[in-house]
Parts: C-alpha cells; sequence; structure tokens
C-alpha cells in the first residue's frame, strides 16, 4: 500500500525556469515531510523538510508547500540549474511511527 | 568528518545463499536505519536500531535480521537470497531515536541475486 505518491516519473525543465514536483499522502497521522534528492551511485541527500504546523518552508532557491486538507506537498525550486538534474524522492513521517514512508521518485532533468 | 559508509558497495549472490551487509553510521549518531529501494521504487523501511535495541520493523519476512554494535555500526543479514532481494540496501543514520531530524544516508549496497 503506497502511502505515499510521486504521480510525475519525470520531468524536463529549462535552465532558470521554475521546477514545480509534486506528492501526495494518504495517511492523516503523517506530520513531517522531507524531500530527498539522489545522484545516480549515490545515496539520497535530504534537502528541505516541513512540519505540519506549517504550510511553507524555504531554502535559499528551494521552498516546499503543504497543503494538509488536500494530503499534498509540492516543491519548487526556483531558478532551475542544471545541476539539479537527480531523482527525487518525498518522504513522510507519522507521530507516532519511527519510519520514513517514501514516494517512488521524480526524475528531474534540467535543460541548459 | 566521515559520512555513513556500507561494505560492500556491489556483490552477487546465488538463490538461497545468505548476505551480510555493513554500516558506519555518522560520529555521534546513535540511530541506524535500513531500508530497500528496489529499481523503479522509493527506499522502503525494513529496520530501526537505537542503541542497540530495535525500534521499529518493516514489512519484511523473517529472513531479514539486523542487529547494532556497542559502536552503533550496524549489519543486516538476509538468509535464503530470493531474485527478488535484489536491490540497493540503504543504511541511514540520525542522531535521535525518535528520528524527529533528517535521515543521512550511505551511497547503499547493491545487491544482485542469481
Amino acid at each position: 500500500d503506497q502511502q505515499v505518491k510521486q504521480n510525475s516519473p519525470s520531468l524536463s525543465v529549462q535552465e532558470g525556469r521554475i521546477s514545480i514536483l509534486n506528492c501526495d499522502y494518504t495517511n492523516s497521522m503523517f506530520d513531517y515531510f522531507l524531500w530527498y534528492k539522489k545522484y545516480p551511485a549515490e545515496g539520497p541527500t535530504f534537502l528541505i523538510s516541513i512540519s505540519s504546523i506549517k504550510d511553507k518552508n524555504e531554502d535559499g532557491r528551494f521552498t516546499v508547500f503543504l497543503n494538509k486538507s488536500a494530503k499534498h506537498l509540492s516543491l519548487h525550486i526556483v531558478p532551475s540549474q542544471p545541476g539539479d538534474s537527480a531523482v527525487y524522492f518525498c518522504a513522510a513521517l507519522s507521530n507516532t511511527g519511527n519510519q520514513f514512508y517514501f514516494g517512488t521518485g521524480t526524475s528531474l532533468t534540467v535543460i541548459p | 568528518d566521515a559520512g555513513v559508509t556500507q561494505s560492500p558497495t556491489h556483490l552477487i549472490k546465488t538463490r538461497g545463499q545468505q548476505v551480510t551487509l555493513r554500516c558506519s553510521p555518522i560520529s555521534g549518531h546513535k540511530s541506524v536505519s535500513w531500508y530497500q529501494q528496489v529499481l523503479g521504487q522509493g527506499p522502503q523501511f525494513i529496520f530501526q536500531y537505537y542503541e542497540k535495541e530495535e525500534r521499529g520493523r518493516g514489512n519484511f519476512p523473517d529472513r531479514f535480521s539486523a542487529r547494532q554494535f556497542p559502536n552503533y555500526s550496524s549489519e543486516l543479514n538476509v538468509n535464503a537470497l530470493l531474485l527478488g532481494d535484489s536491490a540497493l540496501y540503504l543504511c541511514a543514520s540520525s542522531s535521535s531515536g525518535g528520528i524527529t531530524g533528517e535521515l543521512f544516508f550511505g551511497e547503499g549496497s547493491r545487491l544482485t541475486v542469481l
């Protein structure tokens, strides 16, 4: 049962434009969300997180938005750079658990 | 500071064999988690250990076992390997047992079962 879903397997964006990656979840007990970036042959690296008490968190070019009523979060990258090309995973943590639930990932390609 | 280190990076086994994967967490981190990532999927939680005690277990069969040592390093064991066990096995460490912060991942151990 996939509790965290990333319905877009891939996304291509021109350099300098905005990249928007989407993630949906089904478990209303999730209260902490993270985005990870993964390059080939490397482990995922933490990018940005958001707690359910917020609806937005910003860190430089990266902003995560959380819509709890829709059980939806998104990652905005502005401006996109070729080095941002990677697979992006969203992950969620339940307030009762100790494991992260990951989505299936979105492969972002930023075209120079 | 060294990040999370895993060994071996790649290995090939045949069905029915057993495998042991090793992980050293970031210095000062007491929690280690193991995840399985099958091609095209996101990481799936297998185990979490904190202070040498199992804190959580995902939906994996008893063929999967793990332990954490006094120096907080960890081993993941898989017995009676199946073709479907072929995956990237990721180890992640965190500073707290409750995982209130982010996980720091190693590069993974790529297991191929023939």
